[in-house]
């Protein structure tokens, strides 16, 4: 079993439509984070994060400490938003364990 | 130069050549990480380095693999005889400080084919 879980693995939407990726890991983590990666791209840092919520824009991530568990939402989701979205953890060092990504497609 | 820089952004080895990938992080960056992101996988850790200090070569796949960050800038990361499994974009992220959580800064990669 891998140690970080996402789900889904791909999701298409409309634009305009909320979208929600959810992530679970089953170790202990320092911090959480969400990646954004476009096709032929590299990968850009969404969030960090260790409790709570943050919000970027029309993004907003979570997490439960309790749960294991952290959500990726997209509000107003536009075609632009359409890229891979990683969900990765850190441990007591700061190498990443990645999830396998979502790959969301959003049409005009 | 901004961000973190690669290169090359592609390479085409014949299997059994040996391969030499470059990765220039954020100037001041401490911190830097060597993954590997196979066709439609997630990426997984191969090695970090603080300053020119290797602390973890853990995901290194085989002793075919070596990375080197001698002056604690620039990283090189060699791989010796390459096979057709090691065909994979590498990743190289920095970040600045090891003390205390840092988000880290992704260089778009080296996709390496081997044929």
């Amino acid at each position: 079993k891998n140690e970080v879980e996402q789900s889904p693995q791909n999701l298409t939407a409309q634009e305009g439509e909320f979208i929600t990726i959810n992530c679970s890991y089953s170790v202990g983590i320092s911090a959480l984070h969400w990646l954004q990666q476009h096709p032929g791209g590299g990968i850009v840092s969404l969030f960090m994060l260790s409790s709570g919520k943050k919000k970027h824009g029309r993004l907003i991530a979570t997490i439960n400490i309790q749960e294991k568990h952290s959500s990726l939402h997209i509000t107003a989701s536009h075609p632009r938003d359409s890229a891979v979205y990683i969900c990765a953890v850190s441990k007591r060092t700061d190498k990443l364990i990645f999830g396998t990504g979502t790959r969301l497609q959003v049409f005009p | 130069g901004a961000g973190v820089s690669q290169s090359p952004r592609y390479k085409v080895a014949k299997r059994g050549q040996d391969v030499a990938l470059r990765c220039d992080p954020i100037s001041g960056h401490v911190s830097l990480f060597w993954y590997q992101q196979a066709l439609g996988q997630g990426p997984e850790f191969l090695t970090y380095f603080q300053n020119e200090a290797q602390l973890d070569k853990s995901g290194l796949p085989s002793d075919r693999f070596f990375a080197e960050r001698p002056e604690g800038s620039v990283s090189t990361l060699k791989i010796q005889r390459t096979q057709q499994e090691d065909s994979a974009v590498y990743l190289c992220a920095s970040s600045l400080d090891p003390f205390s959580k840092n988000i880290q800064y992704f260089g778009a990669g080296t996709r390496l084919s081997v044929l």
